[in-house]
C-alpha cells in the first residue's frame, strides 16, 4: 500500500539526548514535511523540502535539522532533546510544495523527560 | 503571516446537518483546505477551495467566500464514524507552509 511509513511509533527520551525519527515515502512525492502537533494548537510546520537536496524552515525550525538525500526520505533530528519537544510529529509529503493536498504518516509519539 | 480560527468544539446528532466555521488572515491566498483526523490517527485531506463557492463531495461540501476571508465545512447526514477533529489550512503568499488552524472537534451523538 502506498504511502507514509514513520518510525517508531512512540519514543520516550532522556532530555538531553538526540533523536531521530524516520520518515519514508513510495509515491514519488516531490515535496515532504515535518510537522508537529500539540493540544490546543493544531499542526505547526517544523521543516519541509522542496526536492531531494534542498531543505527549508518552517514555523518552528529550532532544536530540529532536517536532511533529504534521496526522494524517499525525510528524517527529522533532535540533537538535544528538551521536554518541550514532547509532542506527536507528523511527516508529510504532496506532489509539489504548492499542493493543498498532502498525505500524512501515521506519526510519532515522542515523550521527553 | 496567517492565522486562523475556528471553533473547537461542535455536537451533533446522527442524521442532522453540521457546519463548521472557518475564518483566516493571510498576507497572500492560495485557497482553502479541510482535513480530517480521527483520535489516533493521521489527518487526511477532504476539500479545496480556491474560489468562491461550494464544492461538494458525497456528503461533505466545503464553501468560501474570499472576500470574507472565510469558509465552512458542511457536513450532512451525520453518522458516527464522522466524530473526528477537522482543521482548515491555507497556503501563505510564499507557498511554502501550509499553516492549520486549530481544529474542530466534532462529537455525534446516537
Amino acid at each position: 500500500i502506498a504511502g507514509i511509513t514513520q518510525a517508531p511509533t512512540s519514543q520516550i527520551l532522556a532530555a538531553g539526548r538526540r533523536m531521530t525519527l524516520r520518515c519514508t515515502q513510495d509515491m514519488r512525492h516531490n515535496a515532504m514535511y515535518w510537522y508537529r502537533q500539540d493540544l490546543g494548537l493544531g499542526l505547526r510546520l517544523i521543516h519541509y523540502s522542496n526536492t531531494a537536496g534542498t531543505t527549508g524552515k518552517g514555523e518552528v525550525p529550532d532544536g530540529y535539522s532536517v536532511s533529504r538525500a534521496n526522494t524517499d526520505d525525510f528524517p527529522l533530528t533532535l540533537a538535544s532533546a528538551v521536554p518541550s519537544q514532547t509532542s506527536v510529529y507528523f511527516c508529510a509529503s504532496s506532489d509539489s510544495l504548492g499542493s493543498n493536498v498532502l498525505t500524512f504518516g501515521a506519526g510519532s509519539r515522542l515523550t521527553v523527560l | 503571516g496567517q492565522s486562523l480560527e475556528q471553533p473547537s468544539e461542535v455536537t451533533a446528532v446522527e442524521g442532522a446537518i453540521v457546519q463548521i466555521n472557518c475564518t483566516y488572515q493571510t498576507s497572500g491566498f492560495y485557497g482553502l483546505s479541510w482535513y480530517q483526523q480521527h483520535d489516533g490517527g493521521a489527518p487526511t485531506f477532504l476539500s479545496y477551495n480556491a474560489l468562491d463557492g461550494l464544492e461538494e463531495t458525497g456528503r461533505f461540501s466545503s464553501f468560501l467566500s474570499r472576500s470574507d476571508s472565510y469558509g465552512y465545512l458542511l457536513l450532512q447526514e451525520l453518522q458516527m464514524k464522522d466524530s473526528a477533529s477537522y482543521f482548515c489550512a491555507v497556503r501563505d503568499r510564499s507557498a511554502r507552509q501550509l499553516t492549520f488552524g486549530s481544529g474542530t472537534q466534532l462529537t455525534v451523538l446516537p
